[in-house]
């Protein structure tokens, strides 16, 4: 079973400018998330999806962060304008179903995305 | 905010010897999970408690919680400098909360062969 895959994997921007990552989650899987990880820290949620649907995206800047999932697969993460406190690891990960304790159920995450802001 | 706070931030032990690594959080949850990170990598699930549950193995791993502390530990045991990594625990409040899982800041852990 392939992995969710994440592109890049590294980008160097300047501040004020824009980027955008993407993730192709694993196949099947309904519940898509963007975590935030800055150095040292752990990950943070940014938006969950369920298929299409904004199921959380309390934590998300939305006056610089978008993030869309329109067919229900593939997830794109923009930014813009870009801050030096973005420098971070942006990593996606899915889950089958809506999670709880239900055997089957775990997240797995991809590589992520390393951002560097300049 | 970040629910969990491991303790400690940084364990360096030798080879063979075991590792434990404490996880704390603030609200009631229904499950906590503990991950790992590989540098430069993505993070890996390694096990899952529920809230009913004291303690739960898997391999050299045990974990156990209490709810009543609102506290959790995992134990490597018989350590390889594989394990060398970081540890984070991840806290679930269930369905009502979107199974969001809340992540601690990380212990990390090196093995010294």
């Amino acid at each position: 079973e392939a992995g969710v895959a994440q592109s890049p994997r590294y980008k160097i921007i300047e501040k004020r400018q824009s980027v955008a990552f993407w993730c192709n989650p694993i196949s099947g899987h309904a519940t898509l998330y963007w975590y935030q990880q800055i150095l040292g820290q752990g990950p943070k949620l940014l938006i969950q999806f369920q298929n299409n649907g904004v199921v959380d995206d309390s934590q998300l800047p939305k006056d610089r962060f978008s993030a869309e999932r329109l067919k229900g697969v593939d997830s794109t993460l923009k930014i813009q304008p870009a801050k030096l406190e973005d420098s971070a690891v942006y990593l996606c990960a899915s889950r089958r179903g809506l999670g709880g304790t239900i055997s089957g159920n775990t997240i797995y995450f991809g590589e992520g995305s390393w951002l560097t802001v300049v | 905010s970040q629910q969990g706070e491991e303790d400690p931030q940084a364990l360096s032990i030798q080879e063979g010897e075991n590792a434990t690594m404490n996880c704390s959080y603030k609200t009631s949850i229904n499950n906590l999970q503990w991950y790992r990170q590989n540098s430069g990598r993505g993070l890996v699930h390694l096990i899952l408690i529920r809230s009913n549950e004291r303690e739960k193995h898997s391999g050299r791993l045990r974990v156990t919680l209490d709810t009543s502390k609102k506290s959790s530990s995992l134990l490597i045991t018989a350590s390889r400098a594989a394990d060398t990594a970081s540890y984070f625990c991840a806290t679930s409040r269930g369905m009502e909360y979107g199974n969001k899982l809340v992540f601690g800041a990380g212990t990390i852990l090196r093995v010294k062969s």
